[in-house]
């Protein structure tokens, strides 16, 4: 079937320090990717998307890099601060299926001071 | 806006009792969605609503009921309660045309 896969369960970097946090996809179908950030206790939040016609795109200390021909994602967040701290997760979405998700596991980022 | 809200926050249950989750948006949204999350795992779709008076299975929709009866409220119901419906449920709302999902705050279920 098809999956949305993170490739570390958790991540510890150093306050400062640029983060890196990687997804696998199965779905060649997905229209666009969806990185959330979830803190404890909380909902998911939107972070940033990128469209399956893009390879990168850019936010505020946030970029994500989309490379279809391995179908892999990830997010990359620039001076890591310990607000940043919280439980990372990429989506897949097909536009075709009334905006249905498939959420990977997620990667709980910890940011050391 | 208050964005989606869900109530109640907390709920502990017996085996075999029912009740219903309220989600509610004030963004004027489409769609409606419920999903469950479990302990380091991801978000699965139990039931979603593509307008008012639609819903229709998601991923994980045995053991629940849903109704759109207003567009801004989506309820989930659990008839019977079990012990595998303990989860973290989270309701979320999205435009038409978006792309990105508005979640709630989240509803700690835990069933005895």
């Amino acid at each position: 079937g098809e999956s949305v896969g993170l490739h570390l369960p958790t991540l510890s970097v150093q306050e400062g320090d640029n983060s890196i946090i990687n997804c696998a996809y199965s779905n060649s179908a997905s229209d666009y990717f969806i990185w959330y950030k979830q803190e404890s206790g909380k909902g998911p939040q939107f972070i940033i998307d990128i469209r399956s016609n893009m390879d990168k795109r850019q936010g505020q200390r946030v970029t994500v890099l989309l490379n279809k021909t391995v179908k892999h994602l990830s997010l990359q967040i620039a001076a890591t601060q310990p607000g940043d701290s919280a439980v990372y997760f990429c989506a897949e979405n097909d536009n075709t299926n009334a905006g249905k998700s498939t959420f990977g596991d997620g990667t709980t980022l910890t940011v050391k001071p | 806006n208050a964005g989606v809200t869900q109530t109640p926050k907390f709920r502990v249950l017996k085996t075999g009792q029912s009740m219903t989750l309220l989600c509610a948006q004030d963004m004027n949204h489409e769609y409606m969605y419920w999903y469950r999350q479990d302990p380091g795992m991801g978000l699965r779709l139990i039931h979603y609503s593509v307008g008012e008076g639609t819903t229709a299975k998601g991923e994980v929709p045995d053991g629940y009921n849903v109704s759109r009866l207003k567009k801004q409220n989506f309820l989930l119901g659990l008839e019977s309660a079990a012990p595998s419906q303990t989860s973290v449920y989270f309701c979320a709302s999205r435009r038409t045309s978006g792309r990105s999902k508005f979640f709630g705050p989240g509803t700690r279920l835990t069933v005895l």
